[in-house]
């Protein structure tokens, strides 16, 4: 069955430090890939897409990379500020259909 | 622009009851897809809705129905509550007819099933 996963346990980052999340999904070929910011009590809020034809995308102080041979993407947040702090989903599209990652719990450390 | 709204935020109903959530979508947004989160199950989608029709569903049971009006504003209802309903239910939004869009939540609904 499709399966996607993501670091369970939480990723403690010192501030200023680039954090990296993994993102990694099996018996399954998206079209594209998401990642989202959600904060407690809140809902998910959409940070950046990926096509399976790209590599690489960045925004600002994010990047976004999409390993369709390795089934995986990776989200760097480069000079981490406790800001960040909250957890990160990916999300996986292909046909109308999406599938959520369970989530990476980040914390950036003062 | 107002984002995606839900009401209420919170509820408190026991087994067996039925309950209805609503959301209103950001104005101009013709789709809205409801989900659950939970710790165990993460974020699961259940359906969506376009132009009052639904056009995709998720792998829930049929007590987990929902419709949309033609104001875009839905309305998702859960019947015989059982404990492992309990959740945050969020519904998103977005312009087109597609769960492949960008989409925009809403702050979600948490459940509490006794």
């Amino acid at each position: 069955s499709q399966k996607i996963e993501q670091n369970s346990e939480a990723l403690n980052i010192q501030e200023g430090k680039t954090a990296t999340l993994t993102c990694n999904y099996t018996n399954y070929s998206p079209a594209y890939l998401q990642w989202y910011r959600q904060d407690p009590g809140r809902g998910p809020v959409f940070l950046l897409l990926i096509r399976e034809n790209e590599k690489e995308k960045r925004k600002e102080r994010l990047k976004v990379t999409f390993d369709t041979t390795l089934k995986q993407s990776l989200f760097h947040i480069t000079a981490s500020q406790p800001a960040d702090s909250a957890t990160y989903l990916c999300a996986l599209n292909r046909d109308d259909k999406i599938i959520f990652g369970k989530g990476t719990r980040l914390h950036i450390l003062p | 622009k107002a984002g995606v709204t839900q009401t209420p935020r919170y509820l408190i109903k026991t087994r067996g009851q039925q309950v209805t959530l609503s959301c209103s979508p950001i104005s101009g947004h013709r789709s809205v897809s409801w989900y659950q989160q939970t710790p165990g199950q993460g974020l699961q989608f259940l359906f969506e809705y376009f132009s009052e029709t639904q056009r995709n569903k998720g792998n829930f049971p049929g007590r987990f129905s929902g419709r949309q009006f033609s104001n875009s504003r839905s309305e998702m209802n859960v019947s015989t509550l059982e404990l492992g309903d309990s959740a945050l239910y969020l519904c998103a939004s977005s312009p087109t007819s597609s769960t492949l869009e960008t989409q925009y939540f809403g702050p979600g609904t948490r459940l509490l099933v006794l």
